[in-house]
């Protein structure tokens, strides 16, 4: 089935940081890529997306290139502060029309970002 | 709504009793997607409703856990005869269609067993 292995947490970083989650998938057919983020005591929200290869997701200062070669969706962020600090999800939809499964979410990773 | 609104926001409840959660999704939106958020678990998918219908329910963990949707609008969640291992955040989320556009999550139900 899908699954969707992301980087194990927490991840520390210092203010101004590069930031680099790595996330790569199992899928068939060509998926939809999505990072989801979650602030302390909120829901999840979409950070960006990717719906085909090579297309390349952006927000916030947050990118992520869909890499269908390496079957990867690595969440990068060029200088982090500390209002970045939440746990960060990247998850799948399967291009064969996923919607009965759902999204497939991968475990988290926590970013902790010190001043 | 303007957003997927979810109540109630925290439950404590005694193991053995039943609880009812529920979700309100963004008007017009016509999939609902339930999901169990458990520490060092991530996230798990428990059911997805196309208008009324939930084609597969063996995301569901037991025959204690419910859903159902009406209307296409309201669903709730229902867990009969709660256990400790039930406590987990329970989150909802909809979009407009199955498929690619992302959805979107309310904040969450904080359920704990005690």
């Amino acid at each position: 089935g899908d699954s969707v292995t992301q980087m194990e947490g927490p991840v520390t970083l210092s203010e101004e940081a590069f930031l680099t989650i790595n996330c790569t998938y199992t899928a068939t057919g060509y998926p939809s890529l999505f990072w989801y983020v979650q602030y302390p005591g909120e829901g999840l929200q979409l950070l960006l997306k990717a719906t085909k290869a090579d297309d390349k997701g952006s927000n916030k200062g947050f990118e992520a290139t869909y890499r269908k070669e390496t079957t990867s969706f690595h969440l990068e962020k060029g200088s982090v502060q500390v209002s970045d600090s939440a746990v960060y999800f990247c998850a799948l939809i399967a291009g064969s029309g996923g919607g009965a499964d759902g999204l497939t979410f991968g475990k988290g990773t926590h970013l902790i970002i010190q001043p | 709504g303007a957003g997927v609104s979810q109540s109630p926001s925290n439950k404590v409840t005694e193991k053995g009793k039943d609880v009812e959660l529920r979700c309100d999704p963004i008007s017009g939106h016509t999939a609902l997607y339930w999901y169990r958020q458990s520490l060092g678990q991530g996230l798990e998918f428990l059911i997805y409703f196309q208008g009324n219908s939930a084609p597969d329910k063996s995301g569901l963990p037991s025959d204690r856990f419910s859903a159902e949707r009406t209307g296409g609008s309201v669903s709730t969640l229902t867990i009969q005869r709660t256990q400790q291992e039930d406590s987990a955040v329970y989150l909802c989320a909809s979009s407009l269609a199955q498929g690619v556009g992302g959805y979107t999550f309310g904040s969450g139900t904080r359920l704990t067993v005690v």
